[in-house]
Order: C-alpha cells, then sequence, then structure tokens
C-alpha cells in the first residue's frame, strides 16, 4: 500500500496514560501534517513537520501533546497524561513538497478513546 | 482570516435525485486552493477535486460537478443520479499562501437512501 499509513486505527488508554500514534508517509512524501476531528466536527490543524523539523505546531495545544518526523521512521505525534477530551480522531496527510495547491494525502486516521 | 463554511449540516436525498452541497470560503489571499474531500462511513479521508483561485471553469467528473464562483466565494459541489454508495461526510477545505494548513468546513453529512 503507497498510500498514507496510520497505526494504529483504535487506541483506547485510561486517562493519565500515554498515546502514541504513528504516521508513515506515502513514499516520496517528506511533508506531514497532522488534524483532530472531534466528533461531528471538520478537521482542525494541528502541526505541520518535515524531516526532523517542526515547521508550524500552531494548532497544538502547548502542553502534553508533541510530535516529530525523524530522520528514519515514522512521524508521531504523543499525548500525555491523556484526559476524557483528548478522544478524538487523530488524521495524518502528507503531501510531496508541502507548496500550498498539492492535495494533502490522508491516513485511514487513529480512533482514540480514553476511559 | 481563512474560513471555510459549510452550512448544510445534514441532507437526505432519495437514490437518483441530484443533490447539491454548498461550500463558501473567506481568505484575504489572492491566491488560494480549494478542495473537497469524502469521508466515508469507513471512515477514511479521499480526495475528490483540488481548484486553484485562477480557474474558474466548472469541471465535471462523471456524476460529480463543481461549481467554482469567485464573484460568491463559494465552491459548491452537485451529485447527479445519487447512489447509495454516496453516502458520506463531504469536506470543503482551503488552503493559502498564508499558511501551512488546510482550513476545513465542518462537513456535510449526506445520506442517499435506497
Amino acid at each position: 500500500n503507497a498510500g498514507v499509513m496510520q497505526n494504529p486505527r483504535h487506541l483506547v488508554r485510561r486517562r493519565g496514560q500515554e498515546a502514541r500514534l504513528r504516521c508513515s508517509p506515502m513514499k516520496g512524501h517528506s511533508h506531514v501534517y497532522w488534524y483532530r476531528q472531534l466528533p461531528e466536527e471538520g478537521l482542525k490543524f494541528m502541526v505541520y513537520l518535515q524531516k526532523e523539523n517542526i515547521i508550524d505546531e500552531s494548532g497544538m495545544p502547548k502542553e502534553r501533546f508533541s510530535a516529530e518526523f525523524p530522520k528514519e521512521g515514522p512521524s508521531i505525534l504523543r499525548i500525555q497524561q491523556v484526559v476524557r477530551g483528548d478522544s478524538a480522531a487523530y488524521f495524518c496527510a502528507s503531501s510531496p513538497t508541502g507548496e500550498e495547491d498539492q492535495p494533502q494525502h490522508f491516513g485511514d486516521g487513529t480512533r482514540l478513546s480514553i476511559l | 482570516a481563512q474560513k471555510v463554511t459549510q452550512a448544510q449540516t445534514e441532507i437526505s436525498v432519495v437514490e437518483k435525485e441530484d443533490v447539491t452541497l454548498d461550500c463558501v470560503y473567506e481568505t484575504r489571499d489572492t491566491t488560494y486552493y480549494l478542495f473537497w474531500y469524502k469521508q466515508p462511513p469507513s471512515g477514511e479521508l479521499v480526495f475528490l477535486i483540488r481548484r486553484n483561485s485562477f480557474d474558474e471553469q466548472n469541471e465535471i467528473s462523471g456524476r460529480y460537478s463543481w461549481n467554482f464562483q469567485k464573484s460568491t466565494s463559494s465552491f459548491n459541489f452537485t451529485i447527479t443520479a445519487s447512489q447509495v454508495v454516496d453516502s458520506a461526510v463531504y469536506f470543503c477545505a482551503l488552503s493559502d499562501r498564508t499558511g501551512n494548513q488546510f482550513y476545513f468546513g465542518t462537513g456535510t453529512s449526506l445520506t442517499v437512501i435506497p
């Protein structure tokens, strides 16, 4: 599958635990975006990364959330000490150049449920 | 500020009817791009179309057509002869040169009744 790969597809955590969401971009894409979709809402931008760099994290909460896109391996969105309000679908998208005219190709998302 | 409005939250149509999904956008940039995505019940996001701000030609792809009108800042999506498989949430999105993100509308949930 040459598309954007996200795992896990579903993740259940208890309050206070850590959640790690992974995203492998499409082959040849070095620009990764993370979005959050709350129930019955549109997607909200969280963070934009290139390899080893965070370009724009203006949509990411300042506390408990972090993201990385290492030189080797997938991009990781990490949520520490999860709370009920973190329950959402988290989508990763990638594009080849990061230019605004390029469609962002999305993965299937990770549905995070907090007990 | 950039904003995308999809005023129709939910639409139900009977199979074979035509349906139009509305999208209104705001941006100060003169160069921008508009997109439609489909999110079927399985949850993934499927890219449907991209339109740039300099190309106001309408586009048709099979039963799908898109009407871009700069004068009213709208980029509406019409499905002709709807089918049950068209049932999904449809998102309109905007990107421009001022930001690194796509701005999404809240989506329109379309149900096609057999």
